[in-house]
């Protein structure tokens, strides 16, 4: 998306921790969100944060909300080859009544044995 | 639990054709919300229905058209196809209760045009 950056692509070996950075530029959005995709497939939401909070964790995940930076980060525990896929991060602005979402570029984890 | 239904998962058609898409939401979901997928790109927002009126449009072309019915499916008609429509279409639908508006995604459409 053109207004959401990620970098393209992430290798680590399986039992790492694998850290998926993404840059918004709405600082309105009250929430923000992570999604899955696996080859050929729709999108999963992982988990989302909300604006006023700085950390969330879930299980394995972890995610980082920087405000002032408007930097947005998923760290993934213990990555297993069933991570692999491209993660998404994506923005809500609520200047559009539809709250649709604005998707990052994507990041390609790749999980190597 | 239910997801969201789209039909059909894969279709062809050859250049200046129709191709119509169906989306079936979450049951009691209020907001329909397709997008399109192109090969290596993120998913870009085309169109979203709030309780069967458009509520939103994006980056939707002229030969684009959708709309939801009183059932809550939607259809997004495609007239003309180009080779570049090829793509994933994909269908969400959310509840607006308040707090994060979180989006469930069908399975997805794909579009070959050849």
């Amino acid at each position: 998306g053109e207004d959401v950056e990620q970098s393209l692509f992430l290798s680590v070996r399986e039992g790492d921790s694998s850290v998926i950075n993404c840059t918004y530029t709405d600082s309105s959005s009250t929430y923000l969100y992570w999604y899955k995709q696996e080859p050929g497939a729709g999108l999963q939401l992982l988990t989302y944060i909300f604006s006023n909070m700085d950390m969330k964790q879930d299980q394995r995940l972890t995610v980082l909300l920087n405000k002032k930076d408007k930097h947005l980060s998923l760290r993934i525990a213990d990555t297993q080859t069933g991570d692999s896929a491209i993660y998404f991060c994506a923005e809500s602005p609520p200047r559009d009544s539809s709250y649709k979402l604005i998707f990052g570029s994507g990041t390609r984890l790749l999980v190597r044995p | 639990a239910a997801g969201v239904i789209q039909s059909p998962r894969h279709l062809i058609k050859e250049k200046r054709e129709t191709a119509t898409l169906k989306c079936y939401p979450i049951p009691r979901h209020d907001t329909v919300y397709w997008y399109q997928q192109g090969p290596g790109q993120d998913p870009q927002f085309l169109i979203s229905f709030y309780e069967k009126m458009q509520s939103d449009k994006g980056s939707i072309p002229d030969r684009f058209s959708a709309q939801q019915f009183s059932d809550y499916h939607s259809e997004l008609n495609m007239s003309s196809l180009e080779l570049g429509d090829s793509a994933l279409y994909f269908c969400a639908s959310s509840l607006g209760v308040g707090g994060a508006n979180v989006l469930t995604f069908g399975a997805g459409s794909r579009l070959t045009v050849l």
